[in-house]
């Protein structure tokens, strides 16, 4: 299985509203990522996530908050968003950290946010 | 600081014809590197990946290359059919501790092809 499952498929929000994005994975894959994607433009890293433990954070604004429960389940909680803030926001994993391992992300469908 | 450059931006051919389609990094010292294809509105699948000691993967229609030295990388689509139609990212991952789990991604190459 080969499969990375995000929820919902698209949400539209105001911008004082409070959101959730979920990702999940059942790999066994202990590195997760949170990338954001402009119309016509490649994936942004966002937030990268090592062993459950936040490892990367690309300068986001704190109105993104990225949590990992637990090694399947990665969330993203919105609040204050701009209406800028509103794109394709893709979930990937990939194999933990080893000799020999080639980091193959495999990414999840994405959210797509409407921000009003 | 690598940049990844796809050439060309946009494409668009008859079914059945043969396809390179161009990626070049600015950093020779990469861990690997991947491809995708994405269609609108979707996510990422991952076509090939390349380690840095290799030269090329091949999945059925599609092959492949890395040529490190020169900080290039191309994939080769056989035969294309209209359900090749989407954008093709490539995407080169850092070869130093802490960067492997950064993907560099160039802008893509949008390929449009009509029966």
């Amino acid at each position: 299985d080969t499969e990375v499952t995000q929820t919902p498929k698209h949400l539209v929000m105001g911008m004082t509203n409070k959101k959730s994005l979920k990702c999940e994975q059942h790999m066994g894959h202990r590195a997760m990522y949170w990338y954001k994607q402009k119309a016509k433009k490649p994936p942004e890293l966002m937030f990268v996530y090592s062993y459950e433990k936040l490892s990367i954070n690309e300068s986001v604004p704190s109105r993104f908050s990225p949590e990992c429960p637990n090694s399947s389940l990665l969330n993203l909680h919105l609040h204050a968003l701009q209406p800028e803030d509103s794109a394709l926001y893709l979930c990937a994993s990939s194999q933990p950290p080893g000799q020999g391992t080639s980091y193959e992300q495999y990414f999840g469908p994405g959210t797509r946010l409407t921000v009003t | 600081k690598q940049e990844v450059t796809q050439i060309p931006a946009a494409l668009s051919v008859p079914e059945g014809e043969n396809l390179v389609l161009n990626c070049s990094f600015t950093d020779s010292a990469i861990y690997n590197l991947q491809w995708f294809r994405q269609d609108p509105g979707k996510g990422l699948t991952s076509l090939l990946l390349i380690q840095s000691s290799q030269r090329e993967q091949t999945s059925g229609r599609l092959n492949a290359s890395l040529d490190k030295s020169s900080g290039r990388s191309t994939l080769y689509i056989a035969a294309s059919q209209p359900g090749d139609s989407a954008t093709y990212l490539c995407a080169s991952r850092p070869g130093f501790s802490g960067g492997y789990n950064k993907l560099i991604f160039g802008a893509g190459t949008r390929l449009a092809v009509h029966p």
